[in-house]
């Protein structure tokens, strides 16, 4: 069956440093991965897109690698700050426009 | 910056009430979704709307469940008899395309309560 995982333990980091945050999944091959936002009790904030035939994509402090043959994506938060902390959610799109979530890390960031 | 409105924000109904959750898409988007979140759950696709039809539907989206687009604005979801388990945040959320090549714009959600 298809699945989508994060890690779902909270990753607490200190501020100044980069929060690396993974997205695995298995049987898809999604020909788009994306990052969304999530705060508490609100919808979810599109931050990334990142395609197949894409390795890297930046966006200010943000950066997504996307490695198809490891069925993985990798986010990256530098220079994190305490309004970083939320949770960060992997969606896969699956079976033409519809979007398949992974559970979701939570980021705490501390001052 | 534009955004996509739902109301109500919170609706509180009774086991087996019909209910009828609004949102107003972007206005230059063509197609338009609901999620469900049950909480502490992940955010979950029911249901994904493209020139006045469905387009994809989920195993949750059973025939209790309907959408419909009745005027130029508006996008609706509609849930029959609701269960205790229909208790969750429902997010529309809409984009200008589909197949991944646009991000979806989630709105601020309605959290349904079936007691």
């Amino acid at each position: 069956s298809q699945k989508i995982e994060q890690n779902s333990e909270a990753l607490n980091i200190q501020e100044g440093k980069t929060a690396t945050l993974t997205c695995n999944y298995t049987n898809y091959s999604p020909a788009y991965l994306q990052w969304y936002r999530q705060d508490p009790g609100r919808g979810p904030v599109f931050l990334l897109l990142i395609r197949e035939n894409e390795k890297e994509k930046r966006k200010e402090r943000l950066k997504v690698t996307f490695d198809t043959t490891l069925k993985q994506s990798l986010f990256h938060i530098t220079a994190s700050q305490p309004a970083d902390s939320a949770t960060y959610l992997c969606a896969l799109e699956n079976a033409g426009n519809m979007l398949t979530f992974g559970g979701g890390t939570r980021l705490m960031v501390k001052p | 910056e534009p955004e996509v409105t739902q109301t109500p924000s919170h609706q509180v109904t009774q086991m087996g009430q019909e209910v009828i959750l609004r949102c107003v898409p972007i206005s230059n988007h063509l197609y338009f979704y609901w999620y469900r979140q049950i909480l502490g759950q992940k955010v979950e696709f029911l249901v994904s709307f493209y020139n006045n039809e469905i387009s994809e539907k989920s195993e949750i989206f059973d025939d209790q469940f309907s959408v419909e687009r009745p005027d130029g604005s508006n996008f609706t979801l509609k849930i029959r008899s609701t269960k205790l388990e229909d208790s969750a945040m429902y997010f529309c959320a809409s984009s200008e395309t589909t197949g991944g090549t646009y991000e979806q714009y989630f709105g601020p959600g309605t959290r349904l309560t079936v007691t």
